[in-house]
């Protein structure tokens, strides 16, 4: 089945604490992001991708990095979470800039 | 930037009532996407429609690009599709980013 997976679906952990989220496609889709959605924001792009090795920032890249060694795998790296990083993440992907986005289910973080 | 309104904000409908959500955009796109958000926040792929009009079981689309709005057709509507319901266009910066709406949140009773 075509999907992007992302895990962990859900995660609470303590300010400072290094964490990644994993996402995966399997549609070898070349364009790949990352968005943030957070109450009266709405969804916010962290950071994409158009290819392996080529990554940029999006409008809210502060406190994130990414890395996009493998066409398939796109992980979202918090190297020392804030509170203000509690949201809820999707990664998204598709074959080419501005085509059809499928999204990953969402990864629920909490930072306490 | 380009903006993107939906509307209503707000809708309730009772179990079997049919319904239409629209989407203006303020600029032309070469696409289109409508998304549902269920109650456990997944987005769930609905159309993609740059223009024309698609139909997919009870929910069809349809999209008027030189006059920049879509509308969303849900007739027969089920518990099962409550939540939000987003339309997203491509940002005018090349950066691949979606522009989405901001939201119409739909309750179906039974």
């Amino acid at each position: 089945e075509a999907q992007v997976t992302q895990n962990p679906r859900y995660l609470i952990t303590v300010t400072g604490k290094k964490l990644t989220v994993t996402c995966s496609q399997n549609m070898n889709h070349e364009y790949m992001s990352w968005y943030r959605q957070d109450p009266g924001l709405g969804l916010r792009q962290i950071y994409y991708s158009m290819n392996v090795e080529v990554t940029d920032k999006g409008d809210v890249p502060e406190g994130y990095k990414v890395s996009r060694k493998e066409k398939r795998n796109f992980p979202l790296i918090l190297e020392s979470p804030s509170p203000n990083q509690t949201s809820l993440y999707f990664c998204a992907s598709s074959y080419y800039i501005n085509t059809e986005a499928f999204f990953g289910q969402g990864t629920r973080l909490t930072v306490v | 930037g380009i903006q993107v309104e939906q509307s209503p904000p707000d809708l309730i409908l009772q179990e079997g009532a049919n319904s239409t959500l629209r989407c203006n955009f303020s600029d032309s796109v070469n696409n289109l996407q409508w998304f549902h958000q269920n109650p456990w926040g997944q987005l769930i792929n609905l159309f993609y429609i740059p223009s024309g009009t698609k139909q997919n079981g009870r929910l069809s689309a349809t999209t008027v690009a030189t006059e920049r709005y879509s509308l969303l057709y849900i007739s027969s509507s089920q518990t099962t599709d409550s939540g939000v319901y987003f339309c997203a266009v491509p940002g005018s910066s090349n950066t691949g980013k979606l522009i989405f709406g901001q939201g119409t949140t739909l309750q179906v009773k039974p």
